[in-house]
């Protein structure tokens, strides 16, 4: 993996599903991997900081896991709600600290 | 306490004309960063800066300047604009610390090229 790559890249979900987003990325000289959630016409949201291979965060519904090992990280959506609708972005971080970012993952949750 | 502000939110140039837009960070933040998003493209990285110096830049080509001054405050400078400079600019203001520090972005400046 040379980039950061999000799949998929866009998803519909009916209002009370759980759903699950993955982030791929380089594993050499990984400092941190980062998740945002983006409305549009607004800024982007810190979700979750993660460091440390093994890493679960938790925000309410919302969950994410890493492995720098293996350069991959799950973001998961226990119950979706219609305001869970929005692009996930996920971004890494090396010894620069720049951000990285996928593409992103566009979440539409029908009511 | 108060977000990252960018200003101005919205503007029009003309090809050939420069512009500069403005970022305050987050009190405390010595940290600012700043990102181009177009519909293409995604997020990239324009340039970091920390303390006043320019820590790293991205692969922008040298029309696309910024600096930051004593108070943290930075402004991005693009000259010569271009119609493909026509994006949407992200400030991003953390601690500037290595590790697992939350970065927070401001609403953008959207930027029109005609």
């Amino acid at each position: 993996i040379l980039n950061v790559e999000q799949s998929p890249q866009s998803l519909h979900v009916q209002e009370g599903d759980s759903t699950n987003f993955t982030c791929s990325f380089p594993s050499s000289n990984f400092y941190a991997l980062h998740w945002y959630r983006w409305e549009t016409a607004k800024s982007p949201e810190a979700l979750f900081v993660m460091t440390l291979n093994g890493d679960e965060k938790k925000k309410g519904r919302i969950s994410a896991t890493l492995n720098t090992k293996e350069g991959y990280s799950y973001l998961y959506i226990k119950g979706s709600q219609p305001e869970d609708s929005a692009t996930y972005l996920c971004a890494r971080m090396d010894s620069s600290y720049k951000l990285i970012f996928g593409s992103g993952t566009r979440l539409l949750v029908r009511p | 306490k108060a977000g990252v502000t960018q200003t101005p939110r919205y503007l029009i140039k003309t090809r050939g004309q420069q512009v500069t837009l403005s970022c305050s960070p987050i009190s405390g933040h010595r940290s600012v960063s700043w990102y181009q998003q177009t519909p293409g493209q995604g997020l990239q990285f324009l340039f970091e800066y920390f303390s006043e110096t320019q820590r790293n830049k991205g692969n922008f080509p040298g029309r696309f300047s910024g600096r930051q001054f004593s108070n943290s405050r930075s402004e991005m400078n693009v000259s010569t604009l271009e119609l493909g400079d026509s994006a949407l600019y992200l400030c991003a203001s953390s601690s500037g610390q290595p590790g697992g520090n939350t970065i927070y972005f401001g609403e953008g400046s959207w930027l029109t090229v005609v």
